[in-house]
Parts: structure tokens; C-alpha cells; sequence
């Protein structure tokens, strides 16, 4: 199973500032056939269902804000928030989708300092 | 708009069974690939398994610590996703979500129903 590791476990942010969350995957996940990375991003506020903001690493979902971004290839992703808004307080999770089985990191909770 | 709703969910004793149920519409439920995602109470997200179109041979990829007593089938004719889950165990205990796999974008989960509460305990 490909085990994917973020870091850190929480974090706080000033409104206003760059939040950033890493996530590694123990095998890389970019499919050299078509040069994509096959990971993901969710959100999860609480009491809801996640919500996918970013996959192929780096490609926004329709209507997310462009305060976030994704980047990294391989093994290694990063997922910016440029400038923290109160709504963008949420559990974060990564998530790879090169193999079987599925498998998410732990989450990173990301609140407001 | 695409809309997945859980249903089936409630407290079950240990070894017992039970049936969810995910009503799908906004999309064409024949041609989609669906998968059941779990979370535990507090804890973070488990892919459960997945199941593929006709069209692709409907067949099912299960997570391991459900294989042999979790089954993922649909009834295209009710636009309609199942998971049998038989001898639950109290670790079974989760909400569990329906969603599409890879609908659109590539095989992420693009959409997710509100999920449905199994409890299992004696």
C-alpha cells in the first residue's frame, strides 16, 4: 500500500497569512506515461462530507478560490493556502489515486491563530 | 447538480448485518465508477472499495480489512449504489460516504453524499 504522511498534524495562522501543508508519499505516484502526479486535496469542515480542491497535484477545482495552490511531483506535494480566510478553517487531507488501495494522509487541521 | 444520498445507517450488534443504500442523480449513474469512503469517529478518511460500470465489467476492488465481508453492487435501473456490510465488527463503526470515483476528474472522489452512521456495539 502506498502510505501517505502529512505534516504537520495542525496548524494556526494569522487571517491573512500562508498556510502550507506537506504531504509524502512512501512510492511515487506520478504515472511517467502522461507526466501526471495522481494525488489529490480535500477539505473538510466540520460536520460535513470532504470536498475535493485540487487534483492531478496542482489543478483547482471549479469555484475553489485561487488562495489555494498545489504543487510538488513524485513524492512530495505541498498545499498553499496564500492568505487565510476564518472560512478556511477545516481539516486538510491528501490523497493518492495512482493505485489500489486508495489511500488518504492522516489530515491536517488548520486553524485560525 | 450531482446528488448522492446515503441511506441505512444505525446501530448494529457485532457480527450482525446491514445494507447501505446511495441514491444517485445528476449524472449518468450507468457510466460511473462509485466508491464507499468510511471515517471513523474523530478519525481520518479510509477508502472502503469501489465498484466500476458495466461497461467496464462491474467488477469490485475492496479495501483489506473489509474484503470477505463488505459487498459494493448497483442497480443501474434505480440509480442505485449498495454496500452489504455482514459480520460488523465494533472498528466498522464510521460514517460512511458514497462517491464518485473519478467522474470527471481523474479517479479522485469528485462528489460526496452527507454520508450515514453505522454504529456497531453491543
Amino acid at each position: 500500500d502506498i502510505v501517505m504522511t502529512q505534516s504537520p498534524d495542525s496548524l494556526a495562522v494569522s487571517l491573512g497569512e500562508r498556510a502550507t501543508i506537506n504531504c509524502r508519499s512512501s512510492q511515487s505516484v506520478l504515472y511517467r506515461s502522461n507526466n501526471r502526479n495522481y494525488l489529490a486535496w480535500y477539505q473538510q469542515k466540520p460536520r460535513q462530507p470532504p470536498k475535493l480542491l485540487i487534483y492531478w497535484a496542482s489543478t483547482r477545482e471549479s469555484g475553489v478560490p485561487d488562495r489555494f495552490s498545489g504543487s510538488g511531483s513524485g513524492t512530495d506535494f505541498t498545499l498553499t493556502i496564500s492568505s487565510l480566510q476564518a472560512d478556511d478553517v477545516a481539516v486538510y487531507y491528501c490523497q493518492q489515486y495512482y493505485d489500489l488501495p486508495r489511500t488518504f494522509g492522516q489530515g491536517t487541521m488548520v486553524a485560525v491563530k | 447538480e450531482v446528488q448522492l444520498v446515503e441511506s441505512g445507517g444505525g446501530l448494529i450488534m457485532p457480527g450482525g448485518s446491514l445494507r447501505l443504500s446511495c441514491a444517485a442523480s445528476g449524472f449518468t449513474f450507468t457510466n460511473a465508477w462509485m466508491s464507499w469512503v468510511r471515517q471513523a469517529p474523530g478519525k481520518g478518511l479510509e477508502w472502503v472499495g469501489r465498484i466500476k460500470p458495466k461497461t467496464d465489467g462491474g467488477t469490485t476492488d475492496y479495501a483489506a480489512p473489509v474484503k470477505g465481508r463488505f459487498t459494493i453492487s448497483r442497480d443501474d435501473s434505480k440509480n442505485t449504489l449498495y454496500l452489504q456490510m455482514n459480520s460488523l465488527k465494533t472498528e466498522d463503526t464510521a460514517i460512511y460516504y458514497c462517491t464518485t470515483d473519478g467522474l470527471i476528474r481523474g479517479h479522485t472522489f469528485d462528489y460526496w453524499g452527507q454520508g450515514t452512521l453505522v454504529t456497531v456495539s453491543s
